[in-house]
């Protein structure tokens, strides 16, 4: 089956400009989270969703960022007037179920650089 | 705070065995993962360990001291697509946060 799916690939923004970045998680996957990679750094948790409901947006640097899932599947990061320092890569994953075990399943991410 | 460690970059040769280690510590401990990823690539799981000991699964283990805050990733029979980053990443309690260290990259050479 399809594993996650994230759009666009790369993103080049002017500063001040909005993003919006999609992930399309594995069907069924209930957990679904966010996570922004600076280079040659691990990922950093951005957000998390169980279904629908956002249950952990701790990670989110701003309030220039915001995640959205309306339907429980699709996921929507938008980045309002970026600004450089938010050049990265926006990795997503799925999980199966919401137990703290399960494996996450990384889509290959969206490289954003913010000129 | 949040604090994991892992070497910056290990090398290893062909056919040898490496042990990539991680010491961490969290407010909360509730299983440590580890993956790995090529560059440019998504991170791919490897093991998980929430009790202490060893998990061994093909030729890759990962060890778990839960008292010492610590872990291990050990390969076995490297070979050179093993080259990549290895990251060591905790999950915390009460949540599904995970944090992640900043990875080891790992260099096989012939």
């Amino acid at each position: 089956g399809a594993g996650v799916s994230q759009s666009p690939r790369y993103k080049v923004a002017k500063r001040g400009q909005d993003v919006a970045l999609r992930c399309d998680p594995i069907s069924g996957h209930v957990s679904l989270f966010w996570y922004q990679q600076a280079l040659g750094q691990g990922p950093e948790f951005l957000t998390y969703f169980q279904n629908e409901a956002q249950l952990d947006k701790s990670g989110l640097p701003s309030d220039r960022f915001f995640a959205e899932r309306p339907e429980g599947s699709v996921s929507t990061l938008k980045i309002q007037r970026t600004q450089q320092e938010d050049s990265a890569v926006y990795l997503c994953a799925s999980s199966l179920a919401e137990t703290e075990k399960e494996t996450q399943y990384f889509g290959p991410g969206t490289r954003l650089l913010v000129l | 705070g949040q604090n994991i460690d892992q070497p910056t970059e290990m090398t290893a040769t062909e056919g040898a065995i490496v042990q990539i280690n991680c010491t961490y510590q969290t407010s909360g401990f509730n299983g440590l993962f580890w993956y790995q990823q090529h560059a440019g690539e998504a991170p791919t799981f490897l093991s998980y360990n929430v009790l202490d000991g060893l998990e061994e699964k093909g030729r890759f283990s990962s060890f778990l001291s839960r008292s010492k805050g610590y872990s291990y990733l050990l390969l076995k029979e490297l070979q050179m697509k093993d080259s990549a980053s290895y990251l060591c990443a905790v999950r915390d309690t009460g949540g599904f946060k995970t944090i992640f260290g900043a990875g080891t990259r790992l260099f096989v050479k012939a």
